[in-house]
Parts: structure tokens; sequence; C-alpha cells
């Protein structure tokens, strides 16, 4: 079966503007968890969605915020965006949020 | 909430040596623990887990061992190999929400 699909694969954005990843997870999972992976800084957890609903959310500023659709695809949006913001953004799906995570291959955003 | 601590940061072997990576995790209601491997400019992919109701685990030259009590987990691999080479990291549900070590670097050496 297909994996989970992240797009689009790169962004270059300037600082202020706003963005949007979109994240397909694998059919039947529900649960989609966003990560920021900065060089050196590991994989740090943004929030996670289960049925269209924000079950847990991380340390990030209100400028990060996401949605879960009924087919269980995921969206982040980074308002205003920032310098630090440069990073690879990876999204996650599962069953159910304590089982088996697989990544996508990730959103390699830069802002200038 | 969860706090997953892992050890080393980095580890270099020689190749065919072995290489043990250790995790220890702060809530004692987790009960799931996998480890990934992401390559340089790929995905992190799951490698091998291990439930609480498990002690040990084996996957050919990889292993994952749970100590509960101790609330440590570690990650061993025999007979390393250059494709060996990666950031591994470990992590633990805490709710609904997985909580990842901040990385080891292993480099195997030819």
């Amino acid at each position: 079966k297909a994996g989970v699909t992240q797009t689009p694969r790169y962004l270059i954005k300037t600082r202020g503007q706003q963005v949007t990843l979109s994240c397909s997870p694998i059919s039947g999972h529900r649960s989609v968890s966003w990560y920021q992976q900065t060089p050196g800084q590991g994989l740090q957890f943004l929030f996670e969605y289960f049925s269209e609903t924000q079950r847990n959310k991380g340390n990030f500023p209100g400028r990060f915020s996401g949605r879960q659709f009924s087919n269980s695809r995921s969206e982040m949006n980074v308002s205003t965006l920032e310098l630090g913001d440069s990073a690879l953004y990876l999204c996650a799906s599962s069953m159910d949020g304590n089982t088996e995570a697989f990544f996508g291959q990730g959103t390699r955003l830069t802002v200038v | 909430g969860e706090n997953v601590e892992q050890h080393p940061s980095t580890l270099s072997v020689q190749e065919g040596d072995s290489a043990v990576i250790k995790c220890t995790y702060s809530d004692s209601a987790s009960n799931y623990f996998p480890w990934y491997k992401q390559e340089l400019g790929k995905r992190p992919q799951l490698i091998i887990d291990i439930r609480s109701n498990v002690g040990e685990k084996k996957d050919q030259r990889i292993a994952v061992t749970l100590n509960k009590t101790a609330k440590h987990f570690s990650l061993h691999i025999t007979e390393t190999q250059p494709e060996d080479s990666a950031v591994y990291f470990c992590a633990a549900i805490d709710g609904q929400n997985f909580v990842f070590g901040p990385g080891t670097r292993l480099s195997v050496l030819p």
C-alpha cells in the first residue's frame, strides 16, 4: 500500500509570509503527527491529530497550526514566517497513535 | 510529561563490532518503545520496537531490550556494517504522543 506522502517536498518562502504543508497518511491510519527537524535538534513534536481533533500539542508558538480532514489528510500552517522556521517538517501516521508510526519524506522549508 | 534521554550522542565502531545505544524514559505509564533509523537525507524508518510486556526482541542483527523497573531500553546492533551508519532515534509513547530521544549518530568505520 502507498506510504505517507508529503507535499511539497521543497519550499522557499520569504520572512513574514505564510505556508501550508500537506500530509496524506497511509490508508486506514487515523493519527497524524507533525515534527520539526533542524540540524542537531532531533525531532521536535508539533502536534498530533486523530479523527479531525488535535489531541496533543508541542511547545511551539501559535504561528504553527494544523488541521485534519475527514479522510485523515492533514495540513500544517505556519504564519508570519521567521528565519528560524527553516527546517525539515516531517509527518508520521499510525493507526491510533499508540502503534507503529511511519514517516513521510518531509517538506524542506527554507525561509529567506 | 514524558522525557526521553539517549546516550551516547555519537558512536563510532569498527565494522564487525557491536554497537549499543541506551535510552531512559521518565513516565512509567509508557508502554511502547520504537527505534528509528534515519540515513542522511532520508526519512526516519522504524527498525524495531518493543512493548512493555516483553523484555527483549530480536530481528536478525538488531535487538532491543527493555528494563521497565529501571525505565530504560537499549538498541543492540551486532556485526555492524557500513550501511548501519545513520542517526538512530528512540521513542516512548506518552499518551498518544511519541516522545523522541535526541538521537545517536552511529558511524561504522570500514
